[in-house]
């Protein structure tokens, strides 16, 4: 089963606009990563941030990390055509042991029109 | 540094063959996983390998084994396919060396289809 749920589950903005995706898990985490995916390719990752944080900045990306609500908000600005992916938030599995283990969640697939 | 290739990228089988599927890691990387893709049940684990050993497995049948070698190259065996099998396999590796910070890095991917 998944451990997160992305909402929404597709996004179609313009171009300049900014695009925002959350994600939602079950269980306490160490850290959380956002990835994207071009159509039927592999995974591209974009950033982590670990438990302790709550604001990541990385470029165009803005991630927020709310561990009381087990949420998580990636934050696109000024869009582009590009953007143009899935994207997926991925959250370690806690197992009590030394794991690389992600468990991923639903994904949302973001369209930028041009 | 070369990223992470997947071989061969596509596949196409039969009901009840079996297919070998192969991964090579960054270079220095010694942890590799393996991902199922699949448009009803998304992205999920299948098992993780760290110095040649199974460190962790998803919830998948027994027809669905790996390996690592000692080069921390991978590969993964599925055997008497089925047609559920068919799904995108994704190979992902990452140093290994604390699960609280690793990236892990993801291979493009072998598209397999069974028929």
């Amino acid at each position: 089963s998944q451990q997160g749920e992305e909402d929404p589950q597709a996004l179609s903005i313009q171009e300049g606009e900014n695009a925002t995706m959350n994600c939602s898990y079950k269980t306490s985490i160490n850290n959380l990563q956002w990835y994207r995916q071009n159509s039927g390719r592999g995974l591209v990752h974009l950033i982590l941030i670990r438990s302790n944080e709550r604001e990541k900045h990385s470029g165009r990306l803005r991630v927020t990390l709310d561990t009381s609500k087990k949420s998580s908000s990636l934050l696109i600005t000024a869009s582009r055509a590009a953007d143009t992916a899935s994207y997926f938030c991925a959250t370690d599995a806690q197992d009590g042991g030394a794991t690389n283990k992600l468990i991923f969640g639903t994904g949302t697939l973001l369209a930028v029109q041009p | 540094k070369a990223g992470v290739t997947q071989t061969p990228r596509y596949l196409i089988k039969t009901r009840g063959q079996q297919v070998t599927l192969s991964c090579s890691p960054i270079s220095g990387h010694r942890s590799v996983s393996w991902y199922q893709q699949t448009p009803g049940q998304g992205l999920q684990f299948l098992f993780e390998y760290f110095s040649e050993t199974q460190r962790n497995k998803g919830n998948f049948p027994g027809r669905f084994s790996g390996r690592q070698f000692s080069n921390s190259r991978s590969e993964m065996n599925v055997s008497t396919l089925e047609l559920g099998d068919s799904a995108l396999y994704l190979c992902a590796s990452s140093w290994g060396t604390s699960h609280r910070t690793d990236t892990q890095y993801f291979g493009p991917g072998t598209r397999l289809t069974v028929l």
